[in-house]
């Protein structure tokens, strides 16, 4: 069956202006996380939905950036007013649930200019 | 506060031979544990898991070791081979809690 699709996979915006990412997790899968990978550090936590709910958004950097699930699906990771400190590779994960490995999509490489 | 930490940014390691990638955590309630490979442009990839019930698993070339008193540990890889050149992230998770990451280690496989 078909992975976790992230779109769009490069995005370059202007600083100031508002970027919309994308996460098809893997069907049936109930967990979703969001990290951030900057260059050369290593996998950041961002945000994990269980369902539609987030128990844990401590890892969002700023009121800058939300996200949302909808049907216990499709997420999208919203950063409002783009910062050049905000590019960085952008990962969603998915996973049946407790204790189940994350499967990754290949990420979205979004760039701040 | 890193609670996961991989300590060596990079290891080069000669094909053959085995390669050794630690990894120390800090949360003693953390009972799963988890290693990834990634190669670039791609996402991470899952490698092997270990349950804190256990303090070993093995799959193939590929073996992961706990030593929970100590809240350390280890993935072999025996032997290496060239695509094993990537980078390793080791993960932990208390259940039911979010999954967190180490910073990676870079393994280089020498021919």
């Amino acid at each position: 069956g078909a992975g976790v699709s992230q779109s769009p996979s490069n995005k370059v915006t202007e600083k100031g202006k508002d970027v919309e990412l994308r996460c098809d997790p893997i069907s049936g899968h109930t967990a979703l996380y969001w990290y951030r990978q900057s260059l050369g550090q290593g996998l950041e936590f961002l945000i994990y939905f269980q369902g539609n709910s987030a128990p844990d958004k401590s890892g969002l950097p700023s009121d800058r950036f939300s996200a949302e699930r909808t049907g216990g699906s499709v997420s999208t990771l919203t950063i409002q007013r783009t910062q050049q400190e905000d590019s960085a590779v952008y990962l969603c994960a998915s996973s049946p649930g407790n204790n189940s490995p994350l499967h990754f999509g290949n990420g979205t490489r979004l760039t701040v200019t | 506060d890193q609670q996961v930490k991989q300590n060596s940014p990079s290891l080069s390691v000669q094909e053959g031979r085995i390669s050794i990638l630690n990894c120390d955590y800090t949360n003693s309630m953390f009972d799963y544990f988890l290693w990834y490979k990634k190669y670039p442009a791609e996402g991470p990839t899952f490698l092997i898991s270990i349950s804190s019930i256990k303090d070993k698993n093995e799959d193939g070339r590929f073996t992961v070791f706990l030593n929970k008193s100590a809240k350390h540990l280890s993935l072999h890889i025996v032997p290496s081979q060239p695509g094993d050149s990537a980078v390793y992230f080791c993960a932990a998770t208390e259940i039911g809690d979010k999954i967190i990451f180490g910073k990676g280690t870079r393994l280089h496989i020498l021919p």
